[in-house]
């Protein structure tokens, strides 16, 4: 069981540029998560999925777009970089049985 | 909606003991947990549900107030590997949809 994983782990962008972070998860859980965290701000939420096919907004959710492609891979893309989007990306999975939230290692991106 | 953590950093000698708090202005579902060490991710401690239970991890329990809509995590005998930020996550709906303080950091000393 690899758990969450995320890629890239680093990534540098220009201002203006695209990308999209991938994550996917083993467990067979069906709700995952988009969080950034900048220092001294804790987790913020930017999307969430309850489940295959559904999302939905969480609290900074401007600037970026999420999707959804099955229920083990949740993608989260940003679509003209800025550098307040720098940040580290986490993505999460959960389960309704057993709540708790298993975190990926994290994107670290730095917007120039 | 954010909840509130304090105190925002702790230094303790190993073998003491710390209380950390985080308090919500809304009416809570449940309460989680977490401890972050530098570079990694968040890892879960526990949860705990509206009904004023208490859990434990090792030597680390919590407390939930649904009256005050308050949370306390408590470090017994702490120990070097406790060093990390703690953060509290808070549930409204009961969806699993989390709100993060911005942590409690520790530091345990020899």
């Amino acid at each position: 069981n690899a758990g969450v994983t995320q890629t890239p782990k680093f990534q540098v962008l220009k201002t203006g540029q695209s990308m999209t972070l991938q994550c996917a998860q083993d467990m067979n859980h069906n709700s995952m998560y988009w969080y950034r965290q900048d220092p001294g701000m804790g987790l913020r939420l930017i999307y969430y999925s309850a489940s295959e096919g559904t999302t939905d907004k969480g609290e900074v959710p401007n600037g970026y777009n999420v999707s959804r492609l099955n229920k083990r891979e949740f993608s989260l893309r940003l679509e003209s970089a800025a550098p307040s989007q720098t940040s580290v990306y986490f993505c999460a999975s959960s389960s309704p049985s057993r709540q708790e939230q298993y975190f990926g290692p994290g994107t670290r991106l730095t917007v120039t | 909606q954010q909840p509130v953590q304090s105190p925002q950093a702790v230094i303790l000698r190993e073998g003491e003991d710390a209380v950390i708090n985080c308090s919500s202005s809304k009416a809570l579902y449940s309460v989680h947990w977490y401890r972050q060490k530098h570079g990694e991710a968040p890892v879960f401690l526990m949860i705990l549900l509206k009904g004023g239970e208490q859990k434990g991890h090792e030597k680390i329990s919590a407390s939930f107030n649904e009256k005050k809509q308050q949370s306390s995590l408590y470090l017994t005998a702490s120990q070097l590997s406790y060093s990390g930020t703690y953060f509290c996550g808070t549930e409204i709906r009961g969806n699993n949809r989390l709100a993060f303080g911005k942590g409690n950091q520790v530091v345990v000393i020899p």
